[in-house]
């Protein structure tokens, strides 16, 4: 079955910049989405078809996806930032996703 | 834009079935797939199936065939999602999600708030 690999956690300080990654194979033939969840909440979607924003999303936060690798990058990282994020993708009409990335802003 | 609004926490034996229900507002309830996600607590998000709300028709992730079930009644604009045979593993929130086609076909993009359900004796 098809698989996404994230890191466990990144570290960022404020102001600086973050950059997730998810790894899977080929999975730069398909779109990948992320989402941001905090603590007790329902994941938000803050990327989507690889590098688009959802209206309301931050513009610090951005998306690229190719050859086996999908990174969210966030530019200015705020400590409201903070929070875990997964990629997912499709692969043969199943979604799958990432294990997720815990984001610590130190 | 939809909303999703779910049922309330659920606490159930091993063995038994569990019915989560997902009602959507604030738009037209066939026009988006209905996808249900479960996390078990401190763990990553795991994708059930989804269920076209305007056909029934349905898809399951290989590892819930035959324990799971995703029906609508279109007039309320609920869709249900039951796992049977629950297990102590089962227990988790539980989430709908809708793709929302302003997103495209391969985004969720609207969650409910989530329902727990705990399995245990």
């Amino acid at each position: 079955s098809y698989e996404l690999t994230q890191p466990p956690s990144v570290s960022v300080s404020p102001g600086q910049t973050a950059s997730i990654t998810c790894s899977g194979d080929k999975l730069g033939d398909k779109y990948a989405s992320w989402y941001q969840q905090r603590p007790g909440q329902s994941p938000l979607l803050v990327i989507y078809q690889d590098t688009k924003r959802p209206s309301g999303i931050p513009e610090r936060f951005s998306g690229s996806n190719s050859g086996d690798t999908a990174t969210l990058t966030i530019t200015g990282t705020q400590a409201v930032d903070e929070a875990a994020y997964f990629c997912q993708a499709w692969d043969t009409n199943t979604a799958v996703f990432g294990g997720g990335t815990k984001l610590t802003v130190l | 834009q939809v909303q999703l609004v779910q049922s309330g926490a659920e606490v159930k034996k091993p063995g038994a079935s569990v019915k989560v229900s997902c009602k959507a507002s604030g738009s037209t309830f066939s026009s988006y797939d209905i996808n249900w996600v479960r996390q078990a607590t401190g763990q990553g998000l795991e994708w059930m199936g989804w269920m076209n709300p305007n056909s029934g028709n349905t898809g399951y992730a290989q590892k819930f065939q035959g324990r799971v079930t995703m029906t609508r009644d279109s007039s309320k604009s609920i869709a249900y999602m039951e796992l049977s045979s629950l297990r102590s593993e089962d227990t988790a929130v539980y989430f709908c999600a809708s793709i929302v086609p302003t997103y495209g076909t391969t985004t969720f993009g609207c969650w409910g708030q989530g329902t727990l359900v705990t399995v245990s004796s």
